[in-house]
């Protein structure tokens, strides 16, 4: 199977504060990842498309020096919730693509952000 | 603007029955189609995903798609109460093969014992 992995599960921080959240596809090489913000009750909503070695492209009114994004290895992106305030409390999910022509999107298990 | 629509239920299906799951999707250009099962709290789990128009099956479970009628559905045959989940419906983002798809609200789905 695709196994992708997020870290943390869940954090809970002070408003104004910086929170790291990493995903990591585990037994394949993903050139493209995805971070989706999910409220309660919502279906998820694509924030911006990361890639490996370049930008990350974002999604009309995500704010980009809000939400940064590093795509630095194969197996690695990270999403640095910057400056962060209760607004941003929302469930972060990662998703990494199998490049085995299908395409398919594997998500990791997801970060419960609160912000205090 | 570029939709994917689903009833966002509650779907009611008693313990055996077959549930049908439906998704409308508005580009005509979208090749690829996903179903995930979300269950509260978690993650999306991939169930199966299908390209070309027709049926295909894997286990319980059928997707179905009509490019004509830009309609893709998801049957889950026998139903368990461990099925009662959210079901997101997901379409590719044309033009070109970047992965990105759009997901539907979701289907809430209850499968009584």
């Amino acid at each position: 199977g695709a196994v992708v992995s997020q870290h943390p599960s869940r954090v809970i921080c002070k408003s104004g504060t910086s929170v790291k959240i990493e995903c990591r596809s585990l037994d394949f090489q993903a050139t493209t990842m995805f971070w989706y913000r999910q409220f309660p009750k919502q279906s998820l909503m694509l924030m911006a498309t990361s890639n490996e070695g370049s930008k990350a492209t974002y999604e009309q009114g995500v704010e980009k020096d809000k939400f940064l994004i590093n795509h630095a290895s194969l197996t690695l992106s990270t999403l640095t919730v910057t400056s962060a305030h209760p607004e941003d409390s929302s469930f972060y999910i990662c998703s990494a693509i199998r490049t085995d022509g299908t395409d398919t999107q594997y998500f990791g298990p997801g970060t419960r952000l609160t912000v205090l | 603007q570029k939709e994917v629509e689903q009833n966002s239920g509650p779907l009611s299906v008693p313990e055996g029955a077959i549930a049908s799951l439906n998704c409308t999707y508005s580009d005509r250009g979208s090749q690829s189609f996903f179903w995930y099962r979300q269950y509260s709290g978690k993650s999306p789990e991939l169930i199966m995903f299908i390209y070309s128009n027709g049926d295909k099956e894997d286990g319980r479970f059928t997707a179905q798609l009509n490019k004509a009628s830009q309609y893709v559905s998801l049957l889950i045959r026998d139903s368990q109460p461990s099925d009662s989940a959210t079901y997101l419906c997901a379409v590719n983002v044309p033009p070109g093969n970047t992965g990105k798809l759009i997901f539907g609200q979701g289907t809430t789905l209850q499968v009584k014992p």
